[in-house]
């Protein structure tokens, strides 16, 4: 078993919907929960990154933490054909100064149509 | 700020050969720069992290002669394959931190595709 899980899609949308990334993790070691977005052939950029159970919004973007049911979610509203690109989560434990890596699910492929 | 650039972005390779991938960081110090591989519709994969002027430490089942990494500056890490083959064909992204970053606020590369034929 994966320590984490994401849905690779591809999923497509139309302009204006609201959008639903997911991962769900194993590893109750994790506490710190990130999303990436990464355009074809390029690097992964952060999008937002959450500590504890909750909701964290930014802008369009609302990131979403539930460590009773290990399951996280991106939330993004009014989508745009900018926001095609893959998503991608990552997970670290409680960072010691340093030596504690990132694992990364395998990354959504959203697409948004106009 | 916060750049981090690859050269080359994309390389072709013969089988046996070596081919250096360089990963700079532009507008800051990096002393902590890791190097990732992802397979298409696969994860990231963490194959090593690099503290500048020490030895780069390799996650398991990566091979630390096949894959040298050299992080002889706080700008400059390289990462070599030696004798490639083509199941080395991949995505091979750096990302670096500063001193006083957490470990997810890593600034990723643009990726080199390598490509062994």
């Amino acid at each position: 078993q994966k320590e984490v899980e994401q849905d690779p899609g591809p999923l497509s949308v139309p302009e204006g919907a609201i959008v639903s990334l997911n991962c769900t993790y194993s590893n109750s070691a994790f506490q710190y929960f990130m999303w990436y977005r990464q355009y074809s052939r390029k690097g992964p950029e952060l999008l937002m990154y959450t500590y504890s159970s909750g909701n964290k919004e930014d802008g369009r973007f609302t990131a979403q933490v539930d460590k009773s049911s290990k399951y996280i979610s991106l939330f993004i509203r009014d989508s745009q054909p900018s926001d095609s690109a893959t998503y991608l989560c990552a997970m670290s434990p409680i960072l010691t100064g340093g030596g504690n890596k990132l694992t990364f699910g395998t990354g959504t492929q959203l697409k948004v149509e106009l | 700020g916060a750049v981090v650039s690859q050269h080359p972005s994309r390389v072709i390779c013969k089988s046996g050969t070596s081919v250096k991938i360089e990963c700079r960081s532009l507008d800051f110090q990096a002393t902590t720069m890791f190097w990732y591989r992802q397979f298409p519709k696969q994860s990231l994969m963490l194959m090593a992290t690099s503290n500048e002027g020490s030895k780069a430490t390799y996650e398991q089942g990566v091979e630390k002669d096949k894959f040298l990494i050299n992080h002889a500056s706080l700008t400059l890490s390289t990462l070599t394959v030696t004798s490639a083959h083509p199941e080395d064909s991949s995505f091979y992204i750096c990302s670096a931190k500063r001193v006083w970053d957490r470990e997810h606020e890593q600034y990723f590369g643009p990726g080199t595709r390598l490509t062994v034929t």
